[in-house]
């Protein structure tokens, strides 16, 4: 499938902290996709976007499918514990998802 | 209102031996998925089922991989004559495709069989 960058690979940050993560590709996409997954589970839709340049949010959670549509960014405000897990982007390439490698949340109180 | 579900949660094998893993979608998914999940990776298609055809195979599934949807609701993956290299999470995912709607779906997870060959 489609090569997607993301990054940063992993972060350690203080419970209050904004975060901040992307996904990039070579290839242009009409969706991109934010999962979470804790350990020992499967990953969990946080945001879909459909739209270049559209910003959506859920909660703290913000995201932007960016203009290009080669990239996407997720932020999640005033980070809390329970946000530790792995974050996903994906992209859909019509029936199967793609996802990058990504990126590795731990927040300390 | 109940989730994707699969069994076992986690399976410990031999080598060589087959092993075979269970999922339940969400009731009135027509689309069911199967994906391989390794350390430090997303993860990576496998196989999806539109109702009981089996639609798409990727190249990771090799010949020792079979799955099988009979009657449309359940599926099963099976892995024959297993090996090292096979350990992985396998993750179940469910969706509804609308005719007509949207190509783009949300895909449910369930939460995976975490598969371990020694």
């Amino acid at each position: 499938g489609q090569q997607l960058n993301q990054s940063p690979q992993s972060m350690f940050i203080q419970e209050g902290e904004d975060v901040s993560m992307n996904c990039t590709s070579s290839s242009i996409f009409n969706t991109w996709l934010w999962y979470k997954q804790e350990p020992g589970e499967g990953p969990v839709l946080l945001i879909a976007l459909y739209k270049a340049g559209e910003l959506t949010s859920n909660g703290r959670l913000t995201a932007q499918f960016g203009i290009t549509r080669k990239d996407s960014f997720l932020n999640i405000s005033a980070s809390i514990p329970s946000d530790v897990g792995i974050y996903f982007c994906a992209v859909n390439s019509g029936y199967a998802l793609n996802f990058g490698k990504g990126t590795s949340l731990l927040v300390t109180p | 209102d109940t989730g994707v579900s699969q069994d076992p949660r986690h399976k410990i094998t031999k080598r060589g031996q087959n092993v075979t893993f269970r999922c339940d979608p969400i009731s009135e998914h027509n689309r069911l998925y199967w994906y391989r999940q390794t350390l430090g990776q997303g993860p990576e298609f496998l196989t999806y089922f539109q109702n009981e055809a089996q639609l798409e195979k990727s190249r990771l599934l090799s010949d020792r991989f079979s799955a099988e949807r009979p009657k449309g609701s359940f599926s099963t993956l099976e892995i024959q004559r297993t090996e090292q290299g096979d350990s992985a999470m396998y993750l179940c995912a469910s969706s509804l495709r609308v005719i007509g709607g949207d190509a783009e779906e949300t895909q449910y997870f369930g939460p995976g069989t975490r598969l371990l060959v020694l």
